[in-house]
């Protein structure tokens, strides 16, 4: 059973930095993509962007030019960066596996999630 | 992008009714339209994908059908644990999109 676990600091002050890793256990991440997607507090869910395994990645147009997703199969995580954040950067983030079966496929494995809040 | 509309936004509903949700997209994403559920406080958890399979361990009251721009989520018979909010998200194109959720009350 794939289980991710979503890890980083819960507190950014504004125009910083985010940064969050997300680590799998029992499992491999060869051949899946693996997202971020993340679900500002009372509200849905927005996709962020994803990386395969051995690095491409893809981003959401509303973010691309703050966020970069990396990936190091040695350690089994990838992670995750926002530059300059806001207080509209608060939400909860998941990690996910997916786009599984290809680059149309479903998230069928998500993290717990991880509450960023952007504050002073 | 892909804009996803659900309706309704929140239904009433009690335990063995049998409930309909739906899903429209702003063009075709035939048949890349997965539906998830989220529980208060929980990760979203995938029930159906390619618009009509239903994920391993899922119970079977769940289904879904649908083509083209229109979906739908059926739930047969309701139980008390199905009370939660439930999303739908095209994998047709990035940005993947999400519909805005229906929340599914007792």
């Amino acid at each position: 059973q794939v289980q991710l676990q979503e890890s980083g600091p819960g507190l950014v002050k504004p125009s910083e930095t985010l940064s969050l890793t997300c680590t799998l256990s029992r499992g491999s991440m060869r051949s899946y993509y693996w997202s971020w997607i993340r679900q500002p507090p009372g509200k849905g869910l927005e996709w962020i962007g994803h990386i395969y395994y051995s690095g491409g990645t893809n981003y959401n147009p509303s973010l691309k030019s703050r966020v970069t997703i990396s990936v190091d199969t040695s350690k089994n995580q990838f992670s995750l960066k926002v530059t300059s954040v806001t207080a509209a950067d608060t939400a909860v983030y998941y990690c996910a596996r997916g786009p599984t079966s290809g680059s149309h496929g479903y998230f069928d494995y998500w993290g717990q999630g991880a509450l960023v809040t952007v504050s002073s | 992008d892909t804009q996803m509309t659900q309706s309704p936004s929140s239904l009433s509903a009690s335990v063995g009714d049998r409930v309909t949700i739906t899903c429209r997209a702003s063009q075709s994403i035939s048949p890349y339209l997965n539906w998830y559920q989220q529980k208060s406080g929980k990760a979203p958890k995938l029930l159906i994908y390619g618009a009509s399979s239903l994920q391993s361990g899922v119970p079977s009251r769940f289904s879904g059908s649908g083509s083209g721009t229109d979906f739908t989520l059926t739930i047969s018979s309701l139980q008390p644990e199905d009370f939660a909010t439930y999303y739908c998200q095209q994998s047709y194109s990035t940005p993947y999109t999400f519909g805005q959720g229906t929340i599914l009350e007792i």
